[in-house]
């Protein structure tokens, strides 16, 4: 009865770089979102995905950032060409529908990433 | 823009006392409002939610408050106990939107 399984752990990228973050959903899921937490600060949505479908982005940055929930795979949010500022931890949610608050979200663990 | 506003980053309270956690928002749109708890290392836990057309929900030691005219939410825990030491996320959304927003968390420490 695996949750949401979230990896790297830990990503320590050079500037420039790109990062990869991956995040298999609860078993049954088929939504996906991801969210960010800057140093001091709250989580902040960044993209609700569906199997093959991005329903919402609306919280991504315009460049640099992508996401992806393949029909087969985890998702996958992409940082090209990192800079320092992309130094947070991201966290992915799932749901068995559409979350809408309804307390349905499951988190990961969260993973790291650190810009040097 | 913040939306949700947890203006106390922390709270110390003594074990077996009542831990009082607020939460401000803006925006009168939100209907639907959550408290997450999240430990170190780990990702945030549901914990309790209120529909705006309520204004007291109550699950075991914890409550939480709503009060609509003042866009205000508490978390109240009582009694409280270490266990409870973590960090809580007050969270809102509003219209079967997907975008739940977050505030910035409250750490909560009980001490024994």
């Amino acid at each position: 009865n695996a949750g949401v399984m979230q990896n790297p752990r830990h990503l320590v990228r050079r500037r420039g770089q790109e990062a990869r973050l991956r995040c298999s959903p609860m078993k049954g899921h088929s939504h996906v979102y991801w969210y960010r937490q800057l140093p001091e600060e709250g989580l902040k949505f960044m993209v609700y995905l569906q199997k093959e479908n991005i329903i919402d982005e609306s919280g991504m940055p315009k460049e640099r950032f992508s996401a992806e929930f393949p029909k087969e795979g985890p998702s996958i949010l992409r940082i090209q060409q990192v800079v320092r500022g992309d130094s947070a931890a991201y966290f992915c949610a799932s749901s068995p529908s559409q979350g809408r608050g309804t307390g349905e979200l499951f988190f990961g663990e969260g993973s790291r990433l650190t810009v040097l | 823009d913040q939306q949700v506003k947890q203006n106390s980053p922390s709270l110390s309270v003594q074990e077996g006392r009542i831990s009082i956690l607020n939460c401000d928002y803006t925006n009168s749109m939100f209907d639907y409002f959550l408290w997450y708890k999240k430990y170190p290392a780990e990702g945030p836990t549901f914990l309790i939610s209120i529909s705006s057309i309520k204004d007291k929900n109550e699950d075991g030691r914890f409550t939480v408050f709503l009060n609509k005219s003042a866009k205000h939410l508490s978390l109240h825990i009582v009694p409280s106990q270490p266990g409870d030491s973590a960090v809580y996320f007050c969270a809102a959304s509003a219209n079967n939107n997907n975008d739940m927003r977050f505030g910035a968390g409250t750490r909560l420490t009980v001490k024994p």
